[in-house]
């Protein structure tokens, strides 16, 4: 069964540091969304992303964020400086779209911000 | 509360019992979505229902949703060891919008 794939599974930096999260959404859909999940907490929506272009962002979603689909199949989450408070569960996840709403997400990558 | 509130916040059965979750929001929706987390990993994708429905099943799983009272169930029938699991419960809006807003989840311990 198709799935999204995202790597790499743990990513650890240093504060200020700039990050590339990568994912690769089931072939056949069109939507593409990134969330976060800080330990312990909901899980938080950051941006959706169709046509190649942003739909719809969230306030967490800064200038600090910017997504891109650099060919026709990934699709990646850049964190320019890195804060502590970037730590958390990443989660990428993608949908057919139209009448067929179900997101299906991918593993997360963890990403721990010293 | 929040949009997307399950309780219970945990739950603890004996396997081979039903157990059955909750989920309350506040703003009108098109659909309402069911996942399970397993303990620190992805999110799986259970079952969605739209606001026309009422009820929805898939294998083991049941889904209600009242959308004059803004809630849904969903209920886990013979529970195995294998579905202790945080559930969320995540809702769009009717605004067009695809964005998923999550629930606090329930955590599902089932004791063999």
């Amino acid at each position: 069964e198709p799935e999204v794939t995202q790597t790499p599974s743990h990513q650890v930096t240093q504060m200020g540091q700039e990050v590339i999260l990568r994912c690769v959404p089931i072939s056949n859909h069109l939507y593409f969304y990134w969330y976060r999940q800080i330990l312990g907490q909901k899980v938080e929506f950051l941006v959706s992303f169709y046509n190649n272009e942003i739909s719809e962002k969230s306030e967490i979603f800064d200038d600090q964020f910017s997504v891109e689909r650099p060919d026709g199949s990934n699709f990646t989450l850049k964190i320019r400086s890195t804060k502590l408070e970037d730590s958390a569960m990443y989660f990428c996840a993608s949908s057919v779209g139209l009448a067929v709403l179900e997101q299906f997400f991918g593993p997360g990558t963890r990403l721990t911000v010293l | 509360s929040q949009q997307g509130e399950e309780d219970p916040q945990a739950l603890s059965i004996q396997e081979g019992e039903n157990a059955t979750m909750n989920c309350s929001y506040k703003t009108s929706i098109n659909n309402l979505q069911w996942y399970r987390q397993n303990s620190g990993r992805g999110l799986v994708h259970l079952i969605l229902i739209r606001s026309n429905e009422r009820e929805k099943h898939s294998g083991r799983l049941r889904v209600t949703l009242d959308t004059s009272k803004k809630s849904s169930s969903l209920l886990i029938t013979a529970s195995r060891a294998a579905d202790t699991a945080s559930y969320f419960c995540a809702t769009d809006d009717n605004f067009g919008n695809e964005k998923l807003t999550f629930g606090t989840g329930t955590r599902l311990t089932i004791i063999p």
